[in-house]
Parts: structure tokens; sequence; C-alpha cells
């Protein structure tokens, strides 16, 4: 079973651009969460997607969005980026059952 | 405001030790606590997880201990190993697929 696929690995953007992240779930998972990983925050919970509907969202600014697709897929857009934007960006995905699977994440630097 | 509070942020033990990593949480309504390990350039990986309901649950060398009237919960690394050497999260959210708190994290270093 292949496992969370987010595209690209790693992105280098210049500050005041946009950039779209995206995740490919595990078969079946419904479940969409997103997590920005930094060593200074840590890991901080984004947004998650049921059913093409965000259910829950984390606080960071309105230039931080998402969206799912019929399918489960989901991507995220960061606008107007920032230096402090650069980080890890992790996608996981579950059924309910057994918890959250995530994936190798996308290195987005800002420069 | 950190929900989740995790110590040591570092350990180093020896082949064959014990890894004791602790966390504690705040809101009585968190009802999944899992465990995750880190490998750099990876993404965490599920290792264990346990509801407050049970006080104890063991796969392999992983063990979680469950204290509902502290608030407590650890994770136990028996028979620690050079490939156990990672950073490893302890989170709790509301259900199995809600929304992930995490604790800050804990390099672990196991030396041959």
């Amino acid at each position: 079973k292949a496992g969370v696929t987010q595209t690209p690995r790693y992105l280098i953007k210049t500050r005041g651009q946009q950039v779209t992240l995206s995740c490919s779930p595990i078969s079946g998972h419904r479940s969409v969460s997103w997590y920005q990983q930094t060593p200074g925050q840590g890991l901080q919970f984004l947004f998650e997607y049921f059913s093409e509907t965000q259910r829950n969202k984390g606080n960071f600014p309105g230039r931080f969005s998402g969206r799912q697709f019929s399918n489960s897929r989901s991507e995220m857009n960061v606008s107007t980026l920032e230096l402090g934007d650069s980080a890890l960006y992790l996608c996981a995905s579950s059924s309910g059952q057994s918890g959250y699977t995530f994936g190798s994440g996308t290195r987005l630097t800002v420069v | 405001q950190q929900q989740v509070k995790q110590s040591p942020q570092s350990l180093i033990v020896q082949k064959g030790g014990i890894s004791i990593i602790n966390c504690a949480y705040e809101n009585t309504a968190f009802d999944y606590f899992p465990w995750y390990q880190q490998f750099p350039g990876k993404g965490p990986a599920l290792l264990i997880a346990i509801r407050p309901d049970v006080s104890e649950k063991k796969e392999g060398r992983f063990t979680i201990s469950f204290n509902k009237s502290a608030k407590q919960f650890s994770l136990h690394i028996m028979d620690s190993q050079p490939g156990d050497s990672a950073t490893y999260f302890c989170a709790a959210s509301m259900d199995s697929w809600g929304k992930l708190q995490f604790g800050a994290g804990t390099q672990v270093v196991v030396t041959p």
C-alpha cells in the first residue's frame, strides 16, 4: 500500500511569492491534515480536511490556505511568502481507525 | 501555550539500556495519545498509541504508561538499539483523527 506522497520534496521561493504544495493520501483515507515543522516552534497544526470540508484550523494567518479534492488529494497554499515561512510542511492522512500517517514532507526555503 | 509538555529535550543511552520519555498534558478532553518517531529527512512515523481507559500498552520493545489522574504518560524503549536513535514526539488529540497537539520532541542517541 502506497504511503502519503508529498510533492515537491524541496522548494526554494523568494519573499513575496506564493507556493502550492500537494499531498496524496493513502488510498481510502478521507482525513488529511497539514503541519508545519520548524526547529523553534516544533510541529504546529495548520488545518484538517475531511470529505472536502475544513474541519479544523490552527492559529496561522490567512496567507495559509488549503483545500481537499473529491479524491481526497489535498493542496495547501501560502501567499506572500515571508522568511519565517521556511519550514518542513508535513501532510498526514487517516482513516480514523489507526491514527495519522505522515508523508516525508516538503522542505520550503524562502530567500 | 504548549498543551503537551515533553521531557527531556535530549537523551543519551547505551545500547541495551532503557530510554524513558515523559509527557504531561492539561486538557482532560484529550482522548488519544500517540507517540511518533522521526528520523532526519523523514516525516514522523506512528510508533504506538494509547487511550485513557488503559494504563499500559506494549508493542515489542516500546511501552506506553498512562496515568490519567496525574495527566501524564511516558514512553519506555527497552533494550535500546543504535537504530532507535531518532527524535521522539508525544502527542494528544480529542480522537484518533483530530488535531494533534505535539510535544517539543526528545532527541534520543543510543551509543554502541
